[in-house]
């Protein structure tokens, strides 16, 4: 069975410097990933997806992820933290044939003036 | 955003209350869901709909039942509220399977007293 391991529930940084938020999946299939953002009372946005086709992906905001099949993960950086990275940050796995995500537990990230 | 609403945006009832919440699309997806989100858990899967009429049980289908008569709405009922059911819930679509992305809505606040 597919699951998804966010470290972290909680990530604080500095304004300016680097963000890693930490995903591992576990998938006996090629899996697709996704990393999705959520603000305050809102619904989750999506930042960027896997789907195999380069194992660096970049997205919105200036965030990126890389795959790592040897490492089954799928972190997500950013080089500078803004303020208004401040948010909850969900991790996700798919793959072929299925309908279903199976969603992590998220990581709250807080920037620090 | 992709055009999906939901109603009520927030809702109070009491225990033992059926609650009926509604996603609206105008995307004309063919896959409906609908999750919860609660502190600790992320993200977990209600139900699901692949098509008019077509639906199938998440990972936490107890409690709750779903209806869709039309390509742009999918209900979610609870047929008799308890206070365990107090959570955010999402609906999301989706135009396919594995590496489609799913677009979600801005969620229903549920609080059962």
């Amino acid at each position: 069975a597919q699951s998804v391991t966010q470290l972290g529930s909680h990530v604080s940084v500095s304004e300016g410097a680097l963000v890693l938020l930490r995903c591992n999946y576990s998938s006996s299939v090629p899996p697709y990933l996704f990393w999705y953002v959520q603000y305050p009372n809102q619904g989750l946005q999506l930042l960027l997806k896997y789907t195999s086709a380069a194992t660096l992906v970049k997205g919105i905001n200036g965030f990126e992820a890389e795959f790592k099949k040897s490492e089954t993960s799928f972190h997500l950086t950013k080089p500078s933290a803004h303020m208004s990275d401040a948010a909850e940050y969900f991790c996700a796995v798919s793959d072929t044939g299925t309908y279903k995500y199976i969603f992590g537990t998220g990581t709250r990230l807080k920037v620090l003036a | 955003d992709a055009g999906i609403t939901q109603s009520p945006r927030h809702k109070v009832t009491e225990t033992g209350t059926p609650v009926t919440l509604r996603c609206h699309q105008t995307e004309n997806h063919r896959y409906m869901y609908w999750y919860r989100q609660d502190p600790g858990h992320g993200l977990r899967l209600i139900h699901y709909s692949y098509g008019v009429k077509d639906t199938d049980k998440g990972e936490v289908s107890d409690g709750y039942s779903v209806s869709r008569s039309k390509t742009e709405d999918f209900l979610l009922t609870l047929e008799s509220a308890t206070s365990s059911q107090t959570s955010v819930y999402f609906c999301a679509i989706s135009d396919g399977k594995g590496q489609e992305t799913q677009y979600f809505g801005p969620g229903t606040r549920l609080l059962v007293l």
